[in-house]
């Protein structure tokens, strides 16, 4: 099984402040027939349905703020918040869908500081 | 636009068994693979398990498999999980979702249910 791995588990950012976030996959995720790192990341505030951020490691989904951006290769990943936002305040997961079964990160807790 | 809606949760004793359905709007599902994901009170997303847009392909964790089935009505627009033997540890949120196109979303999981509470407890 392919273990995600996320650092840290919680995090403390001011409004306007640079947030990240790291996700190491145990083994590549990288689709030879595309080129692409089969990595997702999700937002999930309280009482709600994770929402999708990104996918393929570094693709916004169709209307997800352009203050979003992920990044990385190979083994490790990157979601950043380039300016926080009070609307950001959540649980943060990534995701791999490379390979059965398909893992997740253990989530990352964002708050303002 | 998509609508997932899920039910079928409830509190049920060790043993029991429980099916789930999650209705389906706003997209074709007989051309989209679904997934269930299950989140424990307080804790992280767990897959549970998937199934193919013709139900030829299915999957499941290790944790469910030989108990939970996944399958699916394409005419119905439903897709259903058959929980037999729930344990304490199955307590959890089960949330239906749907695997998006690789040419849109990347083959991710791109829609969420709100998701149904199942309680295992004696």
């Amino acid at each position: 099984d392919i273990v995600m791995t996320q650092s840290p588990d919680s995090l403390a950012v001011s409004l306007g402040e640079r947030a990240t976030i790291n996700c190491k996959s145990s083994q590549r995720v990288l689709h030879s027939s595309n080129n692409k790192d089969y990595v997702a990341w999700y937002q999930q505030k309280p009482g709600q349905p994770p929402k999708l951020l990104i996918y393929w490691a570094s693709t916004r989904e169709s209307g997800v703020p352009n203050r979003f951006s992920g990044s990385g290769s190979g083994t490790d990943f990157t979601l950043t918040i380039s300016s926080l936002q009070a609307e950001d305040v959540a649980v943060y997961y990534c995701h791999q869908y490379f390979s059965s079964p398909y893992t997740f990160g253990q989530g990352t807790k964002l708050e303002i500081k | 636009q998509v609508q997932l809606v899920e039910s079928g949760g409830g509190v049920v004793q060790p043993g029991r068994s429980l099916r789930l359905s999650c209705k389906t709007s706003g997209f074709d599902f007989s051309i989209y693979g679904m997934h269930w994901v299950r989140q424990a009170p307080g804790k992280g997303l767990e897959w549970v398990a998937y199934i193919s847009y013709d139900a030829i392909y299915k999957d499941s964790a290790d944790s469910v498999k030989g108990r939970f089935t996944i399958s699916r009505d394409n005419p119905e627009n439903t897709l259903y999980l058959q929980m037999n033997n729930l344990r304490t540890e199955d307590t959890a949120v089960y949330y239906c979702t749907k695997k998006g196109a690789s040419v849109t979303t990347g083959g991710s999981i791109d829609s969420w249910g709100q998701g149904t509470l199942v309680t295992v407890s004696s």
